[in-house]
């Protein structure tokens, strides 16, 4: 399977713990974006990278998360201090695409990471 | 603020029925517009998108829709539903620079 995959697929955490989720995109792929998904919601986003430079983080982000994508290939979504709010999927999607003609490139999504913060 | 608005969070209907579902927009200039849908157990994919040119723009398994400028909408159709078109339907707007804000869904259930 070519398509973006993501790991783990589940976490159970408990509070004030950190967790790290990785995200492999198509591999032909500069652009990586990281959303997030609650129930009864569509997908918010937070973060993406062209190559290995973050380009735009949400006011979602707040300081507990950092996310990195350092040889401009996988990327990981580290999550510090966990609280019951962050429960929620975290989906990664990738897509190829330069500038604003970036925009209207389709985006590719992995399975999500679903995290459980008890 | 800008957003993304779907008229119905859930709809139910039967095989061979119509369906319309409704996306409404609030940005100003121009955008990208997409629907993704989600069937049970897979990812998020692409059905359909537009950012030029004809505003019916034709997607797969039947579906199309239509991008209305003045109203700010982009809804989404297919003449004749299947049960296999269950799944979660997300309109999206990508107003530059890559990144998509979607609408909040809509569960579509197709009874046989």
């Amino acid at each position: 399977d070519t398509g973006v995959s993501q790991d783990p697929r589940h976490k159970i955490t408990k509070r004030g713990q950190n967790v790290t989720f990785r995200c492999d995109p198509i591999s032909e792929h500069n652009r990586l974006y990281w959303y997030r998904q609650t129930l009864g919601q569509g997908p918010e986003f937070l973060t993406y990278f062209q190559n290995e430079a973050q380009l735009e983080k949400s006011r979602l982000l707040s300081d507990r998360f950092s996310a990195e994508r350092p040889k401009g290939s996988f990327s990981t979504l580290e999550i510090q201090r966990t609280e019951q709010g962050d429960s929620a999927m975290y989906l990664c999607a990738s897509s190829w695409g330069q500038g604003s003609l970036a925009s209207y490139n389709e985006q590719f999504f992995g399975p999500g990471t679903r995290l459980t913060v008890l | 603020a800008q957003s993304v608005s779907q008229h119905n969070h859930h709809v139910i209907l039967s095989e061979a029925a119509s369906l319309e579902l409704g996306c409404n927009y609030s940005y100003g200039g121009t955008v990208n517009l997409f629907w993704y849908v989600q069937y049970p157990g897979q990812h998020l994919q692409l059905l359909l998108k537009y950012f030029s040119g004809d505003p019916l723009v034709k997607g797969i398994k039947g579906f199309e829709a239509e991008f209305i400028k003045s109203k700010f909408s982009f809804n989404l159709r297919k003449p004749s539903v299947q049960w296999s078109d269950t799944a979660e339907y997300f309109c999206a707007v990508n107003p530059g620079w890559g990144k998509l804000q979607f609408g909040a869904g809509t569960q579509v259930v197709v009874t046989p």
